[in-house]
């Protein structure tokens, strides 16, 4: 099946600082999406993205579908960015498939 | 709009024991996805439900069983609890069977000692 693969594992930064996450996959596939897991457990979805680039606020997204990769930019950090990424895309029968994440700590 | 409750939030069961988790989707969402997270990895994939049959499995033995009701809440079962159960088990739900627009519940966290 496809692996998701994601570095780097761990990330501790100043606040204030910018990051760059990145997925590679093994397979083509037709959508890609970033989620980050708060410290209670629940994942939000922070961007689909199967090509191309995106922006919401602080953060960006880009996928470049034909290189099997995808990068999470975050800028100007804060402690409320902490916690991990995770990178999901679609596998067998369609179901998502995650990567092992990225653990982001914001120092104050 | 209420989002996706799981229950109960925490929970320790004893080796070989049996557990049940819940799961209320959220409102208008027929399909109830369940992951398991282990301590450091992301989350994989149990099974699917969609309108109260099972849609998709992963690679994970029959001692791991669902069930999902009329209004689309839904359980995890688990028999003969292993060690290596312990973990945070989510559930999703979405409007669809494809891999687009789940909202996650904050988990449940197995402990099997």
């Amino acid at each position: 099946g496809i692996q998701v693969e994601q570095s780097p594992p761990d990330l501790i930064l100043q606040e204030g600082a910018n990051s760059t996450l990145r997925c590679n996959f093994s397979d083509s596939v037709n959508n890609l999406q970033w989620f980050h897991q708060n410290p209670w457990g629940q994942l939000i979805n922070l961007f689909y993205i199967p090509s191309g680039t995106k922006q919401n606020g602080r953060l960006s997204a880009t996928t470049v579908a034909t290189e099997r990769y995808s990068l999470l930019y975050i800028s100007s950090s804060q402690t409320t960015d902490s916690g991990v990424y995770f990178c999901a895309v679609p596998g067998r029968d369609d179901k998502i498939i995650f990567g092992k994440g990225t653990r982001l700590h914001i120092l104050p | 709009e209420t989002g996706v409750t799981q229950s109960p939030t925490h929970l320790i069961k004893t080796r070989g024991q049996q557990v049940t988790l819940r799961c209320s989707s959220q409102s208008g969402h027929n399909t109830v996805s369940w992951y398991q997270q282990a301590l450091g990895q992301g989350p994989q994939f149990i099974f699917q439900y969609y309108r109260e049959e099972e849609n998709g499995r992963g690679n994970f033995p029959p001692r791991f069983s669902g069930l999902q009701f009329p209004n689309y809440s839904s359980e995890l079962n688990v028999n003969a609890l292993e060690l290596d159960d312990s973990a945070l088990y989510l559930c999703a739900s979405s409007l669809t069977t494809g891999s687009y627009g789940y909202t996650f519940g904050s988990g449940t966290r197995l402990t099997v000692v």
